[in-house]
């Protein structure tokens, strides 16, 4: 699976939204993009993923730039309970045995 | 509720024990897979079952053995060949060719 870049922490405030990048320019037409989050002595948990376009649910948006070397979380409105260790990943569509592979994160800290 | 139960939280052991680590799914997920952390890195993949009574190595399996009996169950022991095994232990499960994973919430392995 092809590697991705994340900053190594990034600050927000309490209620604002936050953009966390992600650089990923050797990936691959089938690579899709997920993202998880870790809170402090937890597993991770699934936050959301895509391939093409972009994709929002009830925790976060995923903004893939149009050549698909880049993408954005976008959290829409940070809370205390946000502040996590973030990690996008890439996984290829023919990857069978569906391994993810993690790097090391974007830690978010959150100010009141 | 479904999810995916890993015990004990906190694990101590003396040098030279053999140690394992439980991992239990409801979900009815075909794959399962057994990651480490250590302080302020990313998971490393020790190893990995797409199905029963099969598994496969991952990019840090000396000195750990795992078994896959049932659908539900993917248990890790942690031999006394391993150097260091002092670490946060994750459980993951995900459906074959599936995009999420479910993660367990860890067992802290300290070696004293």
């Amino acid at each position: 699976d092809a590697k991705t870049t994340q900053p190594n922490s990034m600050e927000s405030n309490e209620e604002e939204p936050v953009h966390l990048p992600c650089n990923h320019s050797t990936i691959s037409g089938t690579d899709y993009i997920h993202w998880y989050r870790q809170l402090p002595s937890q597993g991770p948990e699934y936050v959301i993923h895509g391939l093409t376009s972009n994709v929002n649910n009830r925790m976060a948006s995923l903004a893939i730039a149009e050549d698909r070397k880049s993408s954005t979380l976008i959290l829409h409105r940070a809370t205390l309970r946000d502040a996590a260790v973030y990690y996008c990943i890439l996984r290829a569509s023919n990857n069978a045995g569906n391994m993810l592979t993690f790097g090391g994160g974007t830690r978010l800290m959150v100010k009141p | 509720d479904g999810g995916i139960t890993q015990s004990p939280k906190y694990l101590f052991r003396k040098e030279g024990q053999n140690v394992t680590l439980s991992c239990e799914q409801n979900l009815n997920h075909d794959a399962m897979y057994w990651y480490r952390q250590d302080p302020g890195q990313g998971l490393r993949l020790i190893y990995y079952s797409q199905i029963v009574n099969d598994f496969q190595k991952g990019d840090i399996a000396e000195g750990y053995s795992v078994s896959r009996e049932k659908k539900e169950s993917f248990p890790l022991t942690v031999t006394s060949a391993q150097k260091n095994p002092t670490a946060f232990y994750l459980c993951a499960s995900s459906i074959y060719g599936g995009n999420g994973y479910t993660f367990g919430s860890g067992t802290r392995l300290t070696v004293v």
